[in-house]
């Protein structure tokens, strides 16, 4: 079973800009999840989407949005570009069907520097 | 809130040598718990992870963690490292209220000497 593929793997762009992410889960799983990985604050969770609703969110602003299709791929979008929004972007998959301790399984990251 | 603290930044270990990571958690109730690991420019792979029952977990790669309530931890060990092994370990915490967002600690960058 192929694993969780995210597009494209490497951004550069401008402050200002905006930029979308994709995220394809494994087949069969329905929750996807988005973080977010910089060297200053770490991992931090972004917001989760199942069933084309978004079910959590974390504590980020509202220029980072997401948005899930009826085939489970996930979208996550950062308008405005900041200097600060520059990071690894970690989508995770799982099935959703469960509790919290249900495993999330990552992808590669797409790696986004604003300039 | 929930909270997730490993102590050591970066570790550096002989080849052959054991490993123990350590991870202190925060969180009201009984948590569900994960070690991944990361190697340069990838995602996280899962190693294992803790919901109930037997508090020492298995874990791929050879890699083992004991849950201990009493002092909030979840140290993650293996008897003898692979230079492979250099990477970086997060300890996670995860809820079971049903939210999956997970939190992680900052991290533990693991060198491994010949």
């Amino acid at each position: 079973k192929a694993g969780v593929t995210q597009t494209p793997r490497y951004l550069i762009k401008t402050r200002g800009q905006q930029v979308t992410l994709s995220c394809s889960p494994i087949s069969g799983h329905r929750s996807v999840s988005w973080y977010q990985q910089t060297p200053g604050q770490g991992l931090q969770f972004l917001f989760e989407y199942f069933s084309e609703t978004q079910r959590n969110k974390g504590n980020f602003p509202g220029r980072f949005s997401g948005r899930q299709f009826s085939n489970s791929r996930s979208e996550m979008n950062v308008s405005t570009l900041e200097l600060g929004d520059s990071a690894l972007y970690l989508c995770a998959s799982s099935l959703g069907s469960s509790g919290g301790g249900e495993t999330q399984y990552f992808g590669p990251g797409t790696r986004l520097l604003v300039l | 809130a929930q909270s997730v603290t490993q102590p050591d930044i970066h570790i550096t270990v002989s080849e052959g040598a054991s490993l123990e990571l350590r991870c202190n958690y925060s969180y009201g109730a009984t948590p569900y718990l994960f070690w991944y690991v990361q190697s340069p420019g990838q995602g996280l792979q899962l190693l294992l992870k803790y919901f109930s029952g037997d508090t020492l977990v298995q874990g791929i790669k050879g890699f083992e963690a004991e849950f201990k309530r009493s002092q909030s931890s979840f140290n993650l060990r293996k008897p003898s490292v692979h230079w492979s092994d250099a990477a970086e370990y997060f300890c996670a915490v995860g809820g079971n209220t049903g939210r999956r967002a997970l939190t992680f600690g900052s991290g533990t960058r693991l060198q491994v000497q010949p």
